[in-house]
């Protein structure tokens, strides 16, 4: 079974300070992908990285994955009131695909005024 | 509007009652998906469906049975409720089964209240 530990799992920063979310796995992932989810909603992917060592930025986020395929991280710039949220990780391709994607235990960001 | 959308949001019942969800989506995916999220947030995989065939089955007791009368609707039934099945339930779709590209899209979840 494929496991993706996210770290940490609560944050609470002030308004304009940067932060970084981790995303670990032992094991090889086809893609990595990135959730939000709001209170009362479904999760809403930001992004996909499908590439050993790619980088994709979205406005104040940037996300990587990692050489082996194994981790990913979500750096945000500057943090906003709006960034407010659960962040997940999902890793793709285990079992050739057969088990969808494995979703980690979260990041609840809150970000204060 | 192209979406998931799945009914009930909410769904209060008594234990031992047998209750279904629908789900249905119209951004012509070919794979869709049930998840269960816990009180702590934490999403499992419990059924996937490619073209009409279940291709995950993951452990979860059979009084939870998946049906797909077509591509665009996945319907999860549930017998005998019990108070451990109360969670959010999420119905969601892909174009691959790795969402590869273009990741999975999910419904808005159905809140079980087992009571």
């Amino acid at each position: 079974t494929q496991l993706l530990e996210q770290s940490p799992q609560f944050l609470s920063i002030q308004e304009g300070e940067n932060l970084t979310v981790y995303c670990n796995s032992s094991s090889v992932f086809s893609s990595l992908q990135w959730y939000r989810q709001e209170p009362g909603e479904g999760p809403v992917l930001l992004v996909t990285v499908v590439t050993g060592g790619e980088v994709k930025k979205l406005k104040r986020l940037t996300f990587q994955f990692g050489d082996a395929r194994k981790d990913s991280s979500l750096h945000i710039t500057a943090a906003q009131p709006g960034d407010t949220g659960l962040y997940l990780c999902a890793g793709g391709g285990g079992r050739g695909g057969a088990d969808g994607l494995t979703f980690g235990k979260g990041t609840h960001l809150i970000i204060q005024p | 509007d192209t979406a998931v959308s799945q009914t009930p949001k909410y769904l209060v019942t008594q234990m031992g009652n047998d209750k279904s969800i629908k789900c249905e989506q119209n951004l012509g995916h070919d794979t869709m998906y049930w998840y269960k999220q816990d009180s702590k947030k934490f999403l499992k995989i419990m059924f996937s469906y490619n073209n009409k065939e279940l291709i995950i089955n993951e452990t979860v007791p059979n009084r939870f049975s998946p049906k797909s009368p077509d591509k665009a609707h996945l319907n999860l039934h549930i017998n005998s409720l019990e108070l451990g099945d109360s969670a959010v339930y999420f119905c969601a779709s892909s174009h691959t089964p790795t969402g590869d590209n273009y990741g999975y899209t999910f419904g808005s979840g159905t809140r079980l209240t087992v009571v």
